[in-house]
């Protein structure tokens, strides 16, 4: 398919693991950005990549957080130490210049 | 990041009515606006840009009041496919999509 993929779509994790949530951008897409949304709540912003630039992580809640997009396509985010708070629904988004956003289905990460 | 604020609701809405919502956005120097629709467990959908002469996309019209910082939604001959979560999107930062805010979402019920 031509939209946004991210995989896993589902993720259980014991308190303290760590996890890496993977996004496949859409063909071409220059940026890709990264939201967290918590039930009930608007997405939250994260962090932006222009090709293999991470451009503003400012969303980042700790460093706990940790993006990369090393090939300026397929991207990482990679959660250490994962606690209770984390529990949310990580979406991808990529566009191109002046394009509204494509969101993937995301992933749904539950710390148990 | 500059707020976007958003009646939670729920507006319960009986089939055939007119049901409208607004946005208000606190960051003056915003530059692009958008609603963004959000079906229950399913990722953001652009619904449509807000421009600022106002624009209509059939049973949707957008409306941008600049000096009253706010957008607003409206839709007429609601159906029950209308059910969902609407999403305020503002853009402080220019054209793209680098620099978007989300609201929390109007939570939008159409009854049979």
């Amino acid at each position: 398919g031509a939209g946004v993929s991210q995989s896993p779509r589902y993720k259980v994790a014991k308190r303290g693991q760590d996890v890496a949530l993977r996004c496949d951008p859409i063909s071409g897409h220059v940026s890709l950005f990264w939201y967290q949304q918590a039930l009930g709540q608007g997405p939250e912003f994260l962090t932006y990549f222009q090709n293999e630039a991470q451009l503003d992580k400012s969303g980042l809640p700790s460093d706990r957080f940790f993006a990369e997009r090393p090939e300026g396509s397929v991207s990482t985010l990679k959660i250490q130490r994962t606690q209770q708070e984390d529990s949310a629904v990580y979406l991808c988004a990529s566009s191109t210049r002046n394009s509204p956003l494509h969101f993937g289905n995301g992933t749904r990460l539950t710390v148990t | 990041r500059k707020e976007v604020e958003q009646d939670p609701g729920p507006f319960n809405v009986p089939e055939g009515a007119t049901v409208a919502f607004n946005c208000t956005y606190s960051n003056s120097a915003s530059q692009s606006f958008f609603w963004y629709r959000q079906d229950c467990r399913k990722e953001p959908k652009l619904l449509m840009s807000v421009y600022s002469s106002g624009n209509e996309d059939g049973r949707f019209t957008a409306q941008l009041n600049r000096a009253s910082q706010y957008i607003s939604l409206l839709i007429r001959d609601s159906k029950l496919s209308d059910s969902a979560t609407y999403l305020c999107v503002v853009n402080w930062r220019g054209g793209g999509a680098d620099g978007l805010t989300f609201g929390k979402g109007t939570h939008l019920i159409i009854q049979p």
